[in-house]
């Protein structure tokens, strides 16, 4: 079956420019989670959305970062006023809600000018 | 809080060497344990997890590792690797219960030579 989808693959934006990032879940999972990889930082816990409570955000690094999921599926990832310590990956991964194994997208490579 | 320490940044090995990568890992409660891998040019993938039971868990590709609990450890081996093994290995754990978000450890990149 389909699995994790992300978009764009590869993103090129100038400082203080807005980006969305886009994830579509695997069909029926009920978990998404953003994470970030770069360099030096590793791979970064962002936010988590199970079903309809509210996401743990606990892992934003600023407030100009913010990310929502619309109908229990598709999600998406809003980077403001954009800052080149932003760039990394970004990826997405879904599970099916039992907090067992998370199914990772190719991800968004962000580049900062 | 929470945290996950991999030993070795980078190793290289020959083909039908061994391997063993350490990861171990902070946290008083109890955790859900995994390895993923990342091959050049692909997606994280599962190698193998470790939720209880048998601390000896084995996974994908003849790999296999094993939760040490007094030592907060759960290293990654497999007794002959491949060219093909050639990737980043990442440690990860989340707290068993809980939100289900992984914390990484720094990860490995392994570099087999034919």
């Amino acid at each position: 079956g389909a699995g994790v989808s992300q978009s764009p693959s590869n993103k090129v934006t100038e400082k203080g420019k807005d980006v969305e990032l886009r994830c579509d879940p695997i069909s029926g999972h009920t978990a998404l989670y953003w994470y970030r990889q770069s360099l030096g930082q590793g791979l970064e816990f962002l936010i988590y959305f199970q079903g309809n409570s509210a996401p743990d955000k606990s892992g934003l690094p600023s407030d100009r970062f913010s990310a929502e999921r619309t109908g229990g599926s598709v999600s998406t990832l809003t980077i403001q006023r954009t800052q080149q310590e932003d760039s990394a990956v970004y990826l997405c991964a879904s599970d099916p809600g039992r907090a067992d194994t998370q199914y990772f997208g190719p991800g968004t490579r962000l580049t900062v000018l | 809080a929470q945290s996950v320490s991999q030993h070795n940044h980078h190793v290289i090995l020959s083909e039908a060497a061994s391997l063993e990568l350490g990861c171990n890992y902070s946290y008083g409660g109890t955790v859900n344990l995994f390895w993923y891998v990342q091959y050049p040019g692909q997606h994280l993938q599962l190698l193998l997890k470790y939720f209880s039971g048998d601390p000896l868990v084995k996974g994908i590709k003849g790999f296999e590792a094993e939760f040490i609990k007094s030592k907060f450890s759960f290293n990654l081996r497999k007794p002959s690797v491949q060219w093909s093994d050639t990737a980043e290995y990442f440690c990860a754990v989340n707290a068993a219960g809980n939100t289900g978000k992984l914390i990484f450890g720094q990860g490995t990149t392994l570099q087999v030579k034919p």
